[in-house]
């Protein structure tokens, strides 16, 4: 049974350009999540996507959207890219639609903008 | 919103017992979160409380006080494998996203 997977592992960018990150969930799981881990920091909540529906966001600009596929996948866009979005970008899946089921995180995708 | 802190670093002696504190100050408390992350890799789940009290798994123990916003991990016989960052992270009543603390690195040393 597959947990989350993540592509690509690492990326280089350079400011201004744009990004694309990929998400697959858990076996069983169709709520797909995305956190922003900076070095050093807990990961910070950037959406939710069930139903492929945007259901919450946390505080994060418009820069960074998302989307989620029928088969409950999901990729993390985000434009106009500035050093400071250089992180660890965490996607976790969770198994329904309560606020409580636990989110199983994925290796992670390593972004570098210089 | 939330606000979660625990402590930096804490060093502890392989064999020993070690407690992580976490304290929150949340409206809508619903539950509490506990990971593990080793560096470079994903969080992996530990436990989760709603209810106070203390659960037990094995080696980790977790506790949680809703009425003083207080948890702790407990880690019980030390094993160099166990040194990593421990996250807390609370959810809130009518939320879907996990709150984490900044984690608390834990070096195991011989």
């Amino acid at each position: 049974d597959a947990g989350v997977t993540q592509s690509p592992t690492h990326l280089i960018k350079t400011r201004g350009q744009q990004v694309t990150l990929r998400c697959s969930p858990k076996s069983g799981h169709d709520t797909v999540s995305w956190y922003q881990q900076a070095l050093g920091q807990g990961p910070q909540f950037i959406f939710q996507y069930y139903e492929e529906e945007e259901r919450q966001r946390g505080n994060f600009p418009d820069r960074f959207s998302g989307h989620q596929f029928p088969n409950y996948s999901s990729e993390l866009n985000v434009n106009a890219l500035l050093l400071g979005d250089s992180a660890l970008y965490l996607c976790a899946s969770s198994p329904g639609e309560r606020s409580t089921d636990t989110q199983y995180f994925g290796p992670g995708t390593r972004l570098t903008v210089l | 919103g939330q606000n979660i802190d625990q402590p930096t670093e804490m060093t502890a002696t392989e064999g020993a017992i070690v407690q992580i504190n976490c304290t929150y100050q949340t409206s809508g408390f619903n539950g509490l979160f506990w990971y593990q992350q080793h560096a470079g890799e994903a969080p992996t789940f530990l436990s989760y409380n709603v209810l106070d009290g203390l659960e037990e798994k094995g080696r980790f123990s977790s506790f949680l006080s809703r009425s003083k916003g207080y948890s702790y991990l407990l880690l019980k016989e030390l094993q160099m494998k166990d040194s990593a960052s421990y996250l807390c992270a609370a959810t809130e009543a009518g939320s879907y996203q996990l709150t984490f603390g900044k984690g608390t690195k834990l070096s195991v040393i011989p």
